[in-house]
């Protein structure tokens, strides 16, 4: 049983359309994440959601908007595609937000590629 | 705002050998914690280790160990006994007391191991 689940693995699409990438954790955890990482293998955190409620909202277009439906989901969708957004995108979650005991566990990510 | 530094892009090690990897960071938070993720060619993110920062004591998994030196806010990442499956490349993170959950990384070092 896959613990933090993305879907699609892979997405290849064309500048100015508008795409959505799932996440599912079945950890029971509180806390989840979006994560961004660029073609030198930065990572950044883009949103975390506590709860369904929204505590981190770094610096990001907001052609990027999160929705988390429940506490074990939290979807990323994506208006108008640049190819600056091309890019590999991570979920993760936590039990907590704060503290040690804040381990995060990582989905597989999503290949992000818009032409 | 803290920042992670690993000034090392690249490391190679033999079969069996030790390897160390460098990260540094700054802060003026008091209250922290430091983590070790790897990401193997799959892609995935796997927490290592992990390490608070009012602990004297390093921390060690098997065959890992770091080296925590708080005032010099360094935390390096050994690595004994190196194993093929050790290849990937290897993240430093800093999580600060603000309870957001907000992981801040490194650039990330390469490392091969060479049979």
């Amino acid at each position: 049983d896959t613990a933090v689940s993305q879907t699609p693995k892979y997405l290849v699409t064309q500048m100015g359309n508008d795409k959505s990438i799932k996440c599912e954790q079945n950890l029971g955890h509180d806390t989840m994440y979006w994560y961004k990482q660029d073609s030198k293998k930065f990572l950044k955190i883009m949103f975390s959601y506590n709860n369904k409620e929204l505590i981190i909202n770094e610096t990001v277009p907001n052609r990027f908007s999160p929705k988390s439906p429940d506490k074990a989901h939290l979807n990323l969708h994506i208006n108008s595609l640049e190819l600056g957004d091309s890019a590999v995108y991570f979920c993760a979650s936590s039990r907590i937000a704060g503290g040690v005991k804040n381990i995060q566990y990582f989905g597989a990510g999503t290949r992000l590629s818009v032409l | 705002a803290q920042t992670v530094t690993q000034s090392q892009p690249e490391m190679s090690v033999q079969e069996a050998e030790t390897v160390t990897l460098s990260c540094t960071y700054d802060t003026s938070e008091s209250d922290y914690y430091l983590f070790w993720y790897k990401q193997p060619p799959s892609r995935q993110m796997i927490l290592v280790i992990r390490q608070e920062a009012y602990k004297q004591q390093n921390a060690t998994e098997n065959r890992f160990s770091v080296n925590f030196q708080k005032a010099a806010k360094s935390f390096s990442l050994k690595i004994s006994d190196s194993q093929l499956g050790d290849a990937a490349m290897y993240f430093c993170a800093y999580l600060g007391s603000s309870n957001t959950g907000k992981l801040i990384f490194g650039q990330g070092t390469t490392l091969q191991v060479k049979p």
